[in-house]
């Protein structure tokens, strides 16, 4: 069980187009999910917090009009990077939590963005 | 604000013992977990800690928390090749976020 899930798992875009992510828990009901970048040989960065039918709640920092986050429905959340740039080509990761067993979040197997 | 650290690298030998060592800040922390990365992956869950405890075993996996000086251990008995990875310990802030550290690259030799 809790399983979640991201598509696509790598992409490559070129400058300026826009990329979407999803996010999907399988077997379970997310009502938060998380989104977080990593670079090469570093930890996690949480980018956003989202709850199910709310705006995200983005971190220091993080630009809310470049990356967009959408928690339309318990199952889905999607993050959009627009107009995308080479800086930022990272690993991006999302984790669902279903706010029982000590909120533990589980994370998907993320998304690799390569941005020409 | 909060901290986690960990040293960044250990090797051991196949069949030895691994100990992950990590320390944080936050003595509110509710819960403390262990996650593993494998290269070009997701974070798997491995185990956690209610900060109650001292000890939880799970099979091969041990984990120590010193409260006191806000120290976690993960022990890997017997440790195997595919154990080879990336562990990063993560404690649950105030607000719920999790704060990780840079993460420990275990090495396993044959």
């Amino acid at each position: 069980g809790a399983v979640v899930s991201q598509h696509p798992s790598w992409v490559i875009c070129k400058s300026g187009t826009s990329v979407k992510i999803e996010c999907r828990s399988l077997d379970f009901q997310a009502t938060t999910m998380f989104w977080y970048r990593q670079f090469p040989k570093q930890s996690l960065m949480l980018m956003a917090t989202s709850n199910e039918g709310s705006k995200a709640t983005y971190e220091q920092g993080v630009e809310k009009d470049k990356f967009l986050i959408n928690h339309a429905s318990l199952t889905l959340s999607t993050l959009t990077v627009t107009s995308a740039h080479p800086e930022d080509s990272s690993f991006y990761i999302c984790s669902a939590s279903d706010g029982r067993v000590q909120e533990t979040q589980y994370f998907g197997p993320g998304t690799r963005l390569l941005v020409l | 604000g909060e901290d986690v650290e960990q040293s960044l690298f250990l090797s051991v030998r196949e069949g030895d013992s691994s100990v992950i060592n990590c320390t944080y800040t936050d003595s509110s922390s509710t819960y403390l977990y262990w996650y593993k990365q494998e290269p070009g992956a997701g974070l798997q869950l491995l185990t956690y800690i209610f900060s109650n405890m001292d000890m939880k075993q799970d099979q091969r996996l041990t984990v120590l928390l010193n409260k006191k000086d806000k120290h976690l251990s993960l022990r890997i008995a017997d440790t195997q090749t595919g154990d080879s990875a990336i562990y990063f310990c993560a404690e649950k802030d105030q607000g719920g976020k999790l704060i990780f550290g840079q993460g420990t690259e275990l090495s396993v030799k044959p």
